[in-house]
């Protein structure tokens, strides 16, 4: 059954450092979102991108923050200079559809900032 | 505010007994209705969702809920539980023209054999 693919697993890094997430998607999806839950809280949406382009993002989703699909496969998220209220763990999910259809989850990689 | 309720925080059922695990929300407009499962060390799975029409929904592995406009609920129900079910349940909304998904605080749920 195809999946959503996310690497690293896990991912520790120090305060300030870049750090980038890679998602493959599921291949025939166009709609991507990256979504992150910090331990013990309940997921958060991030950003969703679509047709090339954001689509929306919530307000955690400020200029650190970067998504890009380089090669029509990867679907990556980039904290460019990452802060100690970082670390969570980022879940990347795609879909065929939108909303209307259904929402595939990748296991997740979990971010920890020291 | 606008939000999404899951006011148990856990719950432990034992297996073979029916489970009920409530959701609330409060916003202006009916949103799409979800509810997710996440089990250990794994992705969120879609249960089932609701988006009009008849208001009790099915869903995989044998769960049901049931959408009450006047309560503003989406409870999850499944009339005998198995101890696979054991996991943390999300109920999550989407509000009509946006395209985020946003989350309850989840239900962990217990299965005792």
């Amino acid at each position: 059954e195809p999946e959503v693919t996310q690497t690293p697993s896990h991912q520790v890094t120090q305060m300030g450092q870049e750090v980038i997430l890679r998602c493959v998607p599921i291949s025939n999806h166009l709609y991507f979102y990256w979504y992150r839950q910090i331990l013990g809280q309940k997921v958060e949406f991030l950003v969703s991108f679509y047709n090339n382009e954001i689509s929306e993002k919530s307000e955690i989703f400020d200029d650190q923050f970067s998504v890009e699909r380089p090669d029509g496969s990867n679907f990556t998220l980039k904290i460019r200079s990452t802060k100690l209220e970082d670390s969570a763990m980022y879940f990347c999910a795609s879909s065929e559809e939108g909303y209307a259809g259904e929402l595939f989850f990748g296991e997740g990689s979990r971010l920890t900032v020291l | 505010a606008q939000s999404v309720t899951q006011p148990d925080i856990h719950i432990t059922v034992s297996e073979g007994a029916s489970l009920e695990l409530r959701c609330n929300y409060s916003y202006g407009a009916t949103p799409y209705l979800f509810w997710y499962v996440q089990s250990p060390g794994q992705g969120l799975q879609l249960l089932l969702k609701y988006f009009s029409g008849d208001t009790l929904v099915q869903g995989i592995k044998g769960f049901e809920a049931e959408f009450k406009r006047s309560q503003s609920s989406f409870n999850l129900r499944k009339p005998s539980v198995h101890w696979s079910d054991a996991a943390e349940y999300f109920c999550a909304v989407v509000l009509y023209n946006t395209d985020k998904l946003i989350f309850g605080t989840g239900t962990r749920l217990q299965v005792f054999p």
